[in-house]
């Protein structure tokens, strides 16, 4: 079953705008993950937000976390051409043994 | 350094066949993850291996599905008699230490398509 959830399911912008992209979760957690992936093949991990964590940077990333409304949130700034791809939060099973991830939402940065 | 390596790239089978899918971990990394994503969705966990310990198989969909791993290096997964179901990208990761802090490291995948 799916943990994670991510709003909205596709993204259109242009270069030098902001994207921002939300995702849900079901249980508590220990962390929550960000990953990027290309062209529907291996994924890039972005960033990693503790539960005791409310936000955190990493370039022009910029990540929150919500544990009261079980939710993150995604912002890239500055948009460029090479940041479309499809992103994915993801958080770790009960064991602690597999990433949980939700469908993703595909962002398209025009120039 | 070299990272995750997984082959084929992509296979092509006919239904009935069986698969093998290979997968080169990170040198050193002790934790290895088997995923499946079909298209247009995100990843299903199928297997975790974490140094001796048994195997987490509580993700793999059927008895058509397993995998093994030598030591704390190679792994593979085998799908015996595919279906068109299976028809999807096999992801296998690898982390240093299997911690729940660990950063997965994911190679480029197998695009597996059953006839």
């Amino acid at each position: 079953s799916q943990q994670g959830e991510e709003d909205p399911q596709a993204l259109s912008i242009q270069e030098g705008e902001n994207a921002t992209m939300n995702c849900s979760y079901k249980t508590s957690i220990n962390n929550l993950q960000w990953y990027r992936q290309n062209s529907g093949r291996g994924l890039v991990h972005l960033i990693l937000i503790r539960s005791n964590e409310r936000e955190k940077h990493s370039g022009r990333l910029r990540v929150t976390l919500d544990t009261s409304k079980k939710s993150s949130s995604l912002l890239i700034t500055a948009s460029r051409a090479a940041d479309t791809a499809s992103y994915f939060c993801a958080t770790l099973n009960q064991a602690g043994t597999a990433l949980i991830f939700g469908k993703g939402t595909t962002l398209s940065v025009s120039s | 350094g070299a990272g995750v390596s997984q082959s084929p790239s992509n296979k092509v089978t006919e239904k009935g066949k069986d698969v093998e899918l290979r997968c080169d971990p990170i040198s050193g990394h002790t934790a290895l993850y088997w995923y499946r994503q079909r298209l247009g969705q995100g990843l299903e966990f199928l297997i975790y291996f974490q140094g001796n310990s048994a195997p987490d198989k509580s993700g793999l969909p059927s008895d058509r599905f397993s995998a093994e791993r030598t030591g704390e290096s190679v792994s593979t997964l085998t799908i015996q008699r595919t279906q068109q179901e299976d028809s999807a990208v096999y992801l296998c990761a690898s982390s240093p230490s299997g911690r729940r802090t660990d950063t997965q490291y994911f190679g480029p995948g197998t695009r597996l398509t059953v006839l």
